[in-house]
């Protein structure tokens, strides 16, 4: 089966500009993470979705972050307007449903905001 | 609210042997589960090992064991006969049913 796909690989930007990356689950997983991964630490979760809904997004920097998946399938992340603090990978990652499922991940987007 | 630490930033072992990498987790859920990932320099999170915590059987997965200590709140894993494609940054992951609370991560050396 195909595993979680992440688009693009790589990304730089210069600071104040917007970028937006995609991803699109295992099929038929209901549910879908984007982390935040900064060099030397682990995975920090931004927003969790249930299907189209919002399960939890209390870490989501909202001023500037946004997530959407309209069709519970396929997400869109993006960065508005981009700061130096943002260079990081970006994870996404999918699991059939809750309650300590395994999550796998795809292989992310690395950005670099000069 | 859930916390994981790795106390060992760098392992390092030869072809082989075996290694253990430390965790520990602090969790107000009575329920939860705990994750070992493996991150090689690709950047490619992969499982190695899932253990729930209502389980008191230790979960194994061929080289790969975890010793579960519930009242300790310690999980830690040990490689057996050590390979060089197990070289990899170590995360450990507490989950109360929903999103993975990631310890910083343990780099592990594999030498020849």
């Amino acid at each position: 089966e195909a595993g979680v796909a992440q688009s693009p690989r790589y990304k730089i930007i210069e600071k104040r500009q917007s970028v937006a990356f995609w991803c699109n689950p295992i099929s038929g997983h209901a549910t879908l993470y984007w982390y935040q991964q900064i060099l030397g630490q682990g995975p920090k979760l931004l927003i969790q979705f249930q299907n189209n809904g919002v399960v939890d997004d209390s870490q989501l920097p909202k001023d500037r972050f946004s997530a959407e998946r309209l069709k519970g399938v396929d997400s869109t992340l993006k960065i508005q307007p981009a700061k130096l603090e943002d260079s990081a990978v970006y994870l996404c990652a999918s699991s059939i449903g809750t309650g300590g499922e395994t999550q796998y991940f795809g292989p992310g987007t690395r950005l670099l905001v000069l | 609210a859930q916390t994981v630490t790795q106390s060992q930033p760098e392992m390092s072992v030869q072809e082989a042997e075996t290694v253990t990498l430390s965790c520990t987790y602090d969790t107000s859920e009575s329920d939860y589960y705990l994750f070992w990932y493996k991150q090689p320099p690709s950047r490619q999170m992969i499982l190695v090992i899932r253990q729930e915590a209502y389980k008191q059987q230790n979960a194994t997965e061929n080289r790969f064991s975890v010793n579960f200590q519930k009242a300790a709140k310690s999980f830690s894993l040990k490689i057996s006969d050590s390979q060089l494609g197990d070289a990899a940054m170590y995360f450990c992951a507490s989950s109360g049913g929903y999103a993975l609370n990631f310890g910083k991560g343990t780099s592990l050396l594999v030498t020849p």
